[in-house]
Order: structure tokens, then C-alpha cells, then sequence
């Protein structure tokens, strides 16, 4: 049973690119959110889909935005990228909203110079 | 506002016992997780807590007071493999997903 993937592993982009980042869910698993996590820092929720519709969003701009599609599958895109953007990006995933755990993902980490 | 603290680094020796406090102010409360992340890779579920007292499983266990905001996490027989940072995380409402993380405490477990 395969866990939660993302793609890419790493990646580095330039100041005022723009990101598309992967996820596959859990087999079983309907719900994705994702979590920025800042070196030293314990992640921060950016938004959940559900459904192909986001439910729920963090303190984040509108540059992040992102997608679920009926494979369950999620991508997250970041416009304009700062190098405030640099982290590791998880994707986790859960058998509906409400359920207590999440799985995630290894992450990927992004570097913008 | 959300505010959740817990110590940013501690030690200890292979086979003793070490106890990781969280504290936590929150808007609401649905639930209480403990993770683990050893570094440069994803944090894994540990424990959850939703009602007051101990859940104990295996060599970890998980404390909550909820009318003191408190929790802990408790390793027995710390191995060299425990050395990570373990990461507390508050649910305000009954959604998972949009779970609020401490800075996570660095583990440093030595022979």
C-alpha cells in the first residue's frame, strides 16, 4: 500500500517564478492538506481540499493556490515566489475532513534564490 | 489566536526516560497530536489526545489537562533512534487537517 508521494523531491527557482508542487494521497484517502514548514519551525497549515474544492485555508496569501482532482491527487501553485517561500512543503492526507489522522508525505523542499 | 510552546531542544541518555511538555492557548480545542520528525523527512503520528489523562503505547505516552492547556509526551527506554523532534499540534475545530504546530523540541538522545 503506498504512502503519501510527492514530486519533486527538491527544487529551486528564482525570485518572481512560479511553482507547481505534487501530491498523491494515501490509497483510501480522500482529504489533502498542505503545511509550509520554515527551517526550525513546525509546519503551517495553507489550505485542504476535499471534494476538488478547498475547505479550508490558512494565513496565506492568494498567491498560493491549488487544485484536487477526482483521483484525489492535489497540486499546489505558487505565484511570485519570495524568498520567503524557501521551506519544505508537506502534503498529508486523510480519510475525510474530520478524521484525526494524517499521513504525510516526505515533502518537498524549495529553494528560491 | 493560537499560541502553542514547548522546548526547543533537550537531552538525554540512551535507556532513561525523558518527558517534552506542550502548552497551548487556542481558540478552541478538539484534540491534541504528538509527531515525530527526524530530520529532513516527514513527521509521523505519535498520539492523540481528546479527553483528559494518559494514552500509553508502547515505549511513548501522551498526557492531557485540558483546563490547564498542558500536555506531555513521555519516552521510556530511550534508544539512539529517538533522537528527532517531536512536534505538538492542537485541532481547534473537527477538522484534521487544519491543525495548529508548536516549533517542535529537538531530541538529542546520547549513549
Amino acid at each position: 500500500d503506498a504512502g503519501v508521494t510527492q514530486s519533486p523531491t527538491h527544487l529551486i527557482k528564482t525570485r518572481g517564478q512560479q511553482v507547481t508542487l505534487r501530491c498523491s494521497p494515501k490509497s483510501g484517502h480522500d482529504t489533502v492538506s498542505w503545511y509550509q514548514q520554515a527551517l526550525g519551525q513546525g509546519p503551517q497549515f495553507i489550505f485542504q481540499y476535499y471534494e476538488e474544492e478547498e475547505r479550508q485555508r490558512g494565513n496565506f496569501p492568494d498567491r498560493f493556490s491549488g487544485h484536487q482532482f477526482p483521483n484525489y491527487s492535489s497540486e499546489l501553485n505558487v505565484n511570485a515566489l519570495l524568498l520567503g517561500d524557501s521551506a519544505l512543503y508537506l502534503c498529508a492526507s486523510s480519510p475525510g475532513t474530520t478524521a484525526y489522522e494524517q499521513y504525510f508525505g516526505p515533502g518537498t523542499r524549495l529553494t528560491v534564490t | 489566536g493560537q499560541n502553542i510552546d514547548q522546548p526547543t531542544e533537550m537531552t538525554a541518555t540512551e535507556g532513561a526516560i525523558v518527558q517534552i511538555n506542550c502548552t497551548y492557548q487556542t481558540s478552541g480545542f478538539n484534540g491534541l497530536f504528538w509527531y515525530q520528525q527526524h530530520a529532513g523527512e516527514a513527521p509521523t503520528f505519535l498520539s492523540y489526545n481528546v479527553l483528559d489523562g494518559l494514552e500509553e503505547k508502547g515505549r511513548f505516552s501522551s498526557f492531557l489537562s485540558r483546563s490547564k492547556g498542558y500536555s506531555y509526551l513521555l519516552l521510556k527506554e530511550l534508544q539512539m533512534k529517538d533522537s528527532a523532534s517531536y512536534l505538538c499540534a492542537v485541532r481547534s475545530n473537527t477538522n484534521a487537517g487544519k491543525s495548529t504546530f508548536g516549533d517542535g523540541t529537538t531530541l538529542t538522545v546520547k549513549p
